[in-house]
């Protein structure tokens, strides 16, 4: 019982390099979500998918672009690395039933990522 | 704007102790949901509650106690008799119910709480 599998879980990159994340969820969820925590900071929401082949900007989207090719996997790209992107990135996935109920989000394990 | 404010950054408190930990949120909408969540140590993100705005009722599981309260826009979380386990950074969240921005996630900043022996 998988649920979100984020991976890597580690990485470190110099300054420029690119990158992608990949998450992937096996429980069937419409939505996904990418954020990123820093000290202090809770949870930023980056981009957001709703759906296979669309992507949304969130809060905080500069620096990053984002793919949902298909339904169970949301990749988050660096294209050019800064150390302002050294964070914790979660991925995570829920579903919302056309009768209402709001399903919670289930969360990834997180990405460690330094940016030197 | 959806804003979430948990104004406790820490607490520390002896075993057994009751904590509480403060939620405040601000939204227009009329419709939305409120969630707990609980970030222990190894850093994984642990659902515990949610609560939609037309339930007001305070809810009990075990040792942990939810207060919500529309009037003053506070979704409060109590730890009962508190142990070290219980150490953890949790997070107060918000999401709206529909339209475009559906199911997006308002984080609060976290409050650390450290249960000492």
């Amino acid at each position: 019982n998988a649920g979100v599998t984020q991976t890597p879980k580690f990485r470190v990159l110099k300054t420029g390099q690119s990158m992608t994340l990949l998450c992937a969820q096996d429980m069937n969820h419409e939505y996904m979500y990418w954020y990123r925590q820093d000290p202090g900071m809770g949870l930023r929401l980056i981009h957001y998918s709703v759906g296979e082949g669309t992507t949304a900007k969130g809060e905080v989207p500069d620096g990053y672009n984002v793919s949902r090719l298909k339904k169970q996997n949301f990749l988050l790209g660096l294209e050019s690395a800064a150390p302002s992107q050294t964070s914790v990135y979660f991925c995570a996935s829920s579903y919302y039933p056309r009768d209402g109920g709001h399903q919670p989000q289930h969360f990834g394990d997180g990405t460690r990522l330094s940016i030197l | 704007a959806q804003k979430v404010t948990q104004a406790q950054t820490e607490i520390s408190v002896v075993e057994k102790e009751d904590v509480t930990l403060d939620c405040v949120y601000e939204t227009r909408d009329t419709t939305y949901y409120l969630f707990w969540y609980k970030q222990p140590p190894s850093g994984e993100l642990v659902f515990l509650i949610r609560r939609n705005s037309f339930d007001e009722q305070n809810e009990i599981s075990g040792r942990y106690s939810w207060n919500f309260q529309k009037s003053t826009s506070s979704f409060n979380f109590t730890i009962t008799a508190s142990q070290v386990v219980d150490s953890a950074v949790y997070f107060c969240a918000l999401s709206e119910a529909r339209g475009s921005t559906l199911g997006r996630l308002y984080f609060g900043r976290g409050t650390q709480l450290t249960v000492w022996p």
